[in-house]
């Protein structure tokens, strides 16, 4: 059975905070790791999609890193904003075919 | 303005009952998709569909059935047979099946499922 582990569960940070967590998947038959972000009573929104070892994305003041070889994925947010408050979901894309998403981590940012 | 649409937002069951759940898309895209959300649990795949005409059972398939008759139209269908329904659906779409292209999920607003 493939799992896609997030941590933490939860993180509650002050507006200005920079903060990180973490997407845990298999490191074998890897194809794509996606993140989402998803805010309360809105659709899930695609943030990246990473395919290579090494691989940095940045989008405003998010970013992520992949690695492959060791099956982890970090994002950053750098000065957190209230409107940064969401659950953040990683999906791991491998030989299996369909996406296995992990249970998110839901970041609150109080002003 | 392109997207996804997913009727009705909150859906009220009662047991035994049969009850279909819509997604429509705009956007042209090949592949669609029906997720599970429970408390506690991330996204679970129903049924996917990478092309008309054609859909494969998911992880969670059990209960529930899907058509697709239309590119841009995917509704599942939770029957009576599904022994937990009470969740929440949220429908996607992408422009060719995510799994072997790397391909950006669109998702709809979802809907909310109780049985009463």
């Amino acid at each position: 059975i493939l799992n896609v582990e997030q941590s933490p569960q939860s993180l509650h940070v002050q507006e200005g905070d920079s903060t990180n967590f973490t997407c845990s998947f298999p490191s074998s038959n890897f194809y794509a790791l996606h993140w989402y972000r998803w805010e309360t009573a809105k659709s899930p929104e695609a943030l990246f999609v990473m395919t290579l070892n090494g691989d940095e994305k940045k989008k405003g003041r998010i970013s992520a890193t992949l690695n492959t070889k060791e099956g982890y994925s970090y994002l950053y947010i750098k000065g957190s904003q209230p409107e940064d408050s969401a659950t953040y979901l990683c999906a791991f894309g491998g030989s299996q075919g369909n996406l296995i998403f992990g249970k998110g981590t839901k970041l609150s940012v109080k002003p | 303005d392109g997207g996804i649409t997913q009727s009705p937002k909150y859906l009220f069951r009662k047991e035994g009952q049969n009850v279909t759940l819509s997604c429509e898309q705009n956007l042209n895209h090949d592949a669609m998709y029906w997720y599970r959300q429970d408390p506690g649990q991330g996204l679970r795949l129903i049924y996917y569909s990478q092309i008309v005409n054609d859909f494969q059972k998911g992880d969670i398939a059990e209960g529930y059935s899907v058509s697709r008759e239309k590119k841009e139209s995917f509704p599942l269908t939770v029957t009576s047979a599904q022994k937990n329904p009470t969740a929440f659906y949220l429908c996607a779409s992408s422009l060719d099946f995510s799994g072997y292209t790397q391909d950006t999920q669109y998702f709809g607003p979802g809907t909310r499922l109780t049985v009463l």
